[in-house]
């Protein structure tokens, strides 16, 4: 079946710009997770939805970022105003449900490079 | 402050050695362990979990040992192949109401040499 989705693959931005990165889960999970990896770092929690309930906002870094999840599928993470900081692969990932044994499978990233 | 630490960047193996790739971690709340692979261009894939009640689980060729005490894990692949060259992850949970926060290290890349 098909994994989970992300587009773009890659995206260049000028300082100062929004982007939104899109993120499609796999089917029938109800728990979608975003994640960023700057250069030489590990993965970083972002934001996680879980069905209807209230989404965990306490990665974002700054109120430059917001996410939404409409209809319990597919996701999207905006930035506002961009900056140079931001450059980094931000991961979606999606499980069955939003338990700590229940296995995160991951997108294969967007790399946002801001110039 | 970084809670899970992969103090060693890169590691070379031959191909049918063993490979142990370490991590350490300071939160003593974390009792869910993971260890991801990840290939260049792709997400990462889920290799292998252990639960804070076990000090070792075993799958195939890959098997990860925990050291509650020592607040350390490892992860060994025998016999090493060339395929098993990648990025390895470690990541760790904390039960109770974010338990689905995974933080994870910084990876180690792993090259396994025919």
């Amino acid at each position: 079946g098909a994994g989970v989705s992300q587009s773009p693959s890659n995206k260049v931005t000028e300082k100062g710009k929004d982007v939104e990165l899109r993120c499609d889960p796999i089917s029938g999970h109800t728990a979608l997770y975003w994640y960023r990896q700057s250069l030489g770092q590990g993965l970083e929690f972002l934001i996680y939805f879980q069905g209807n309930s209230a989404p965990d906002k306490s990665g974002l870094p700054s109120d430059r970022f917001s996410a939404e999840r409409t209809g319990g599928s597919v996701s999207t993470l905006t930035i506002q105003r961009t900056q140079q900081e931001d450059s980094a692969v931000y991961l979606c990932a999606s499980s069955l449900l939003g338990l700590e044994f229940a296995e995160q499978f991951f997108g294969p990233g967007t790399r946002l490079t801001v110039l | 402050d970084q809670q899970v630490k992969q103090n060693s960047p890169s590691l070379s193996v031959q191909e049918g050695r063993i490979s142990i790739l370490n991590c350490d971690y300071t939160n003593s709340m974390f009792d869910y362990f993971l260890w991801y692979k990840k290939y260049p261009a792709e997400g990462p894939t889920f290799l292998i979990s252990i639960s804070s009640i076990k000090d070792k689980n075993e799958d195939g060729r890959f098997t990860v040992f925990l050291n509650k005490s020592a607040k350390h894990l490892s992860l060994h692949i025998v016999p090493s192949q060339p395929g098993d060259s990648a990025v390895y992850f470690c990541a760790a949970s904390a039960s109770g109401g974010s338990n689905y926060k995974l933080t994870f290290g910084k990876g180690t890349l792993l090259t396994v040499n025919p």
